[in-house]
């Protein structure tokens, strides 16, 4: 069964912490993507990447950055942790754009992240 | 970034009522996806459209998009309790960039 792990589904961390969020794909995907899902809000797209050391921005890349050192690992990292990015973060990756989507996309089942 | 809005945000059925929720975007979409989220759980696939016009279906579920290729409709037939969750749709504005995601229609269905 194809996975998409994200490290840790819960995470409580405190004010201006560097926090690590991981997350592993076993598919070979050449896209992956970081969202976060608020309530009335949605899923927004913070970052993606569409190969290894490539990254987008998103809608909302503000205090974030990622890193996509290997094909399978794309890490977000929030380089000072605030109350506002207490939210539910959603990993997810897909086969190249060119490909259609042939199989849309495959989420991690997300950590919940509380900055307290 | 481009907007797609949908509606209703929530749907209150009785169980064996038919249920719809609308996707519409400002600009012309490549293709949209629809994705399920159970209560606790994370967006899961559904289905694809990429024609102007289309119409597909999966069992109790039928999936339209539009002939402008800027709205899309999921239909429910007969929901059951095991539809209970939020659709949510996603169009991509042109290829090579990441999907829109919809604020999702939360369904709630009682027996």
């Amino acid at each position: 069964d194809v996975k998409v792990t994200q490290s840790s589904r819960y995470l409580v961390k405190r004010t201006g912490e560097k926090v690590f969020l991981e997350c592993v794909q076993d598919m070979d995907h050449e896209n992956m993507f970081w969202y976060r899902q608020d309530p009335g809000l949605g899923l927004r797209l913070i970052y993606f990447s569409y190969d290894v050391k490539m990254k987008e921005k998103g809608d909302i890349p503000e205090g974030y950055s990622v890193s996509r050192e290997k094909k399978e690992r794309f890490s977000l990292i929030l380089e000072s942790a605030s109350t506002n990015q207490t939210s539910m973060y959603l990993c997810a990756s897909s086969w190249d754009f060119r490909d259609g989507d042939r199989y849309g996309y495959t989420f991690g089942s997300g950590t919940r992240l509380t900055v307290v | 970034g481009q907007q797609v809005m949908q509606i209703p945000q929530y749907q209150h059925v009785q169980e064996g009522e038919d249920f719809t929720t609308y996707c519409n975007s400002s600009t012309t979409l490549s293709n949209i996806q629809w994705y399920k989220q159970r209560p606790g759980g994370h967006p899961v696939f559904l289905i694809q459209l990429v024609k102007s016009g289309e119409v597909k279906k999966q069992k109790r579920l039928t999936f339209q998009f539009g002939e402008a290729k800027k709205n899309s409709s999921l239909h429910i037939t007969a929901t059951q309790t095991t539809d209970v969750g939020t659709y949510f749709c996603a169009g991509r504005r042109h290829s090579g960039y990441a999907l829109n995601f919809g604020k999702g229609t939360s369904l709630l269905v009682t027996p």
